[in-house]
């Protein structure tokens, strides 16, 4: 179980067009995804917190209206890169977490979806 | 504030040696941690995690170690296999943070026959 999904894994896109990336909480609800991004042989960057149903909330650094996020269902959490330039040109990668409970509350409720490459042409 | 490698330091090893990653976090309220791997082209991958009321903690194969005065983790990941081959990364949270992760530069362990 808990299984989160990434669409499209690669997207090749011309300069100045958006894209759209999805990540999809397969069999379970998560009120809270997270993105991420990854530029080669560096970190994973956090670029925002998406919450059902209320704005999203961006890192310092991040342009909000550069990466438009909408987090429209408990399971379905969408990036959309807009205008790209090859300056965006990176991997994403999404997280949800899993709801919490028990002994274990707040330990390692998150999971990770296997990213997305955009390359801007 | 967030820490990003700007290059990924290499540990190399032989298959069968025991391997030790290190970790420096930065924010010292963190009280929850993670060890990932990933692979080339994929997402991250949970090892093992540890809270800050514990100093060490076993899986199979692996162990993670946390230094609170120093803020610093290890992973040792015992008779390392070619499998093992791939990027570790620490992440680190505090319980204000609502799991929001924050990941440090990530080191490079190449296993070799």
């Amino acid at each position: 179980g808990a299984v989160v999904s990434q669409h499209p894994s690669r997207v090749i896109c011309k300069s100045g067009t958006s894209v759209k990336i999805e990540c999809r909480s397969l069999d379970f609800q998560a009120t809270t995804m997270f993105w991420y991004r990854q530029f080669p042989k560096q970190s994973l960057m956090l670029m925002a917190t998406s919450n059902e149903g209320s704005k999203a909330t961006y890192e310092q650094g991040v342009e909000k209206d550069k990466f438009l996020i909408n987090h429209a269902s408990l399971t379905l959490s969408t990036l959309t890169v807009t205008s790209a330039h090859p300056e965006d040109s990176s991997f994403y990668i999404c997280s949800a977490k899993r709801p919490a409970g028990g002994p274990n509350s707040g330990a390692n409720v998150l999971t990770f979806g296997a990213g997305s490459r955009l390359t801007v042409l | 504030g967030e820490s990003v490698g700007l290059h990924l330091p290499t540990l190399s090893v032989q298959e069968g040696d025991n391997s030790i990653i290190n970790c420096a976090y930065s924010n010292s309220a963190s009280d929850y941690f993670i060890w990932y791997k990933q692979e080339s082209g994929k997402g991250p991958q949970f090892i093992i995690d540890i809270r800050s009321n514990m100093d060490k903690r076993q899986g199979q194969r692996v162990t993670v170690l946390l230094n609170k005065t120093v803020k610093h983790l290890s992973l040792q990941i015992a008779a390392t296999q070619p499998g093992d081959s791939a990027v570790y990364f620490c992440a680190e949270s505090f319980s204000g943070g609502y799991n929001k992760l924050i990941f440090g530069a990530g080191t490079r362990l190449a296993v070799h026959p």
